[in-house]
């Protein structure tokens, strides 16, 4: 069963810095792997979407790689603003065929101070 | 972007009634849908995928007379929370696929309290 890890669960930062989130996932036929924020008690909001056969995804302060042979993927947020306080989750689709639905790691909840 | 709406955003109920909630995709139409649900300060966690035309597919854990789906339009389907009880209080959340990319477009949520 395919298991999505994401480290750190918790990160506080000053406002301006560059940071770095991770993701891991136990079975790399993946078809494609999402990137979301959540903001509290609120529905996602989708950030990127790579496809196995990319390496990475840019939109504007947010860069998304992937690395499927080791199982992971990193979010670099450039410049942090305290608009940036959410929670991050990261979300696996398998290769399996079909429609099938995704598989979430538990989240890193990201406090940007001012 | 796709846009996929869900109803109500909050409801709360007594301990025994049940809950019909609505996902819509607004802009697209969508023969797969997906129900999430996400207790507090954990992540989603897929329930079932509904189909268009035909009966849904449950995750395992998840008891499908309870949690009644149905997928009655390519734009519209409804998950019933049946006989509820308190544990089943919660936030369930929908995505449909969208685009040749299939990327999931999620609704905004709805917030279940059972008293």
């Amino acid at each position: 069963k395919q298991e999505v890890t994401q480290i750190p669960a918790a990160l506080s930062v000053p406002e301006g810095e560059n940071l770095v989130l991770n993701c891991s996932f136990t079975d790399s036929a993946i078809y494609n792997l999402q990137w979301f924020r959540q903001d509290p008690g609120k529905g996602l909001t989708s950030l990127l979407l790579i496809q196995s056969s990319q390496r990475e995804q840019t939109s504007g302060r947010l860069n998304a790689s992937l690395d499927k042979s080791s199982g992971r993927s990193t979010l670099y947020i450039a410049a942090s603003q305290p608009g940036d306080s959410a929670t991050y989750l990261c979300a696996v689709r398998y290769s399996g065929g079909g429609a099938d639905g995704l598989t979430f790691g538990k989240g890193t909840h990201l406090i940007i101070q001012p | 972007g796709a846009v996929v709406s869900q109803h109500p955003s909050r409801v709360i109920c007594k301990s025994g009634t049940s809950v019909k909630i609505e996902c819509r995709s607004l802009d697209f139409q969508a023969t797969t849908m997906f129900w999430y649900r996400q207790f507090p300060k954990k992540s989603l966690m897929l329930m079932a995928t509904s189909n268009e035309g035909s009966k849904a597919t449950y995750e395992q854990g998840v008891e499908k007379d309870k949690f009644l789906i149905n997928h009655a339009s390519l734009t519209l389907s409804t998950l019933t929370v049946t006989s509820a009880h308190p544990e089943d209080s919660s936030f369930y959340i929908c995505s449909a696929p969208g685009g040749r990319s299939y990327e999931q477009y999620f609704g905004p949520g709805t917030r279940l309290t059972v008293t």
